[in-house]
């Protein structure tokens, strides 16, 4: 089993709907929580850190269920240029220097 | 203020040859990865630097490849009699790596193609 698992999707968003979608980490002991997104043939880059219980921070909503152990990310109002892969990212899985990525979640807004 | 940079941001080698590369981190982050991503495919986590040492270096896929750091700052990852598996893009990042931020921020990455 792969320590941090996402659905690769694509989630086909029409403009102007909300997404949203999980990340399941194997190791309870996990420290630290990040979605980044990357771009095709960009590099990733942070959208959002997940602390306590979740955050928010404009049309994005990240919440952490320790319990259950998974993260989510939720998208309002999907905009055009949201099309992007969207990784989850745990640090401390089994160091805590280390940081563990998902494969992505691919999402695609369409007009 | 700058972002992590890397060099060069493209380089064709041919196999067999030893290549460098070159990540400049964010000034004052203590913490410096590497990680490369072929195409397609997710990031595949090589090694870690807190200060000059490297306390993980279990992603290192052979021999071949090896990292350093001076200084607490730049850091060059060299791979040896280069294959064409090692075709792939390869990214660093920084973090400040405090008990409160230790988000990465990633360069533009280099991008590998052994012929």
């Amino acid at each position: 089993r792969k320590e941090v698992e996402q659905d690769p999707g694509p989630f086909n968003v029409p403009e102007g709907a909300t997404v949203a979608f999980n990340c399941t980490y194997s190791n309870s002991a996990s420290q630290s929580f990040f979605w980044y997104r990357q771009d095709c043939r960009k590099e990733p880059k942070l959208l959002m850190s997940v602390y306590s219980s979740g955050n928010e921070d404009g049309r994005f909503t990240a919440q952490l269920n320790r319990a259950s152990q998974y993260i989510s990310l939720l998208i309002r109002d999907s905009k055009l240029s949201d099309s992007a892969t969207y990784l989850c990212v745990v640090n401390g899985v089994d160091s805590w220097g280390k940081f563990q990525f998902g494969a992505g979640t691919q999402v695609v807004v369409t007009p | 203020g700058a972002g992590v940079s890397q060099s060069p941001s493209n380089k064709v080698t041919e196999k067999g040859k030893d290549v460098e590369l070159r990540c400049d981190p964010i000034s004052g982050h203590t913490a410096l990865y590497w990680y490369r991503q072929s195409l397609g495919q997710g990031l595949e986590f090589l090694i870690y630097f807190q200060g000059n040492s490297a306390p993980d270096k279990s992603g290192l896929p052979s021999d071949r490849f090896s990292a350093e750091r001076t200084g607490g700052s730049v850091s060059t990852l060299t791979i040896q009699r280069t294959q064409q598996e090692d075709s792939a893009v390869y990214l660093c990042a920084s973090s400040p790596r405090t008990l409160t931020y230790n988000e990465q921020f990633f360069g533009p990455g280099t991008r590998l193609t052994v012929l």
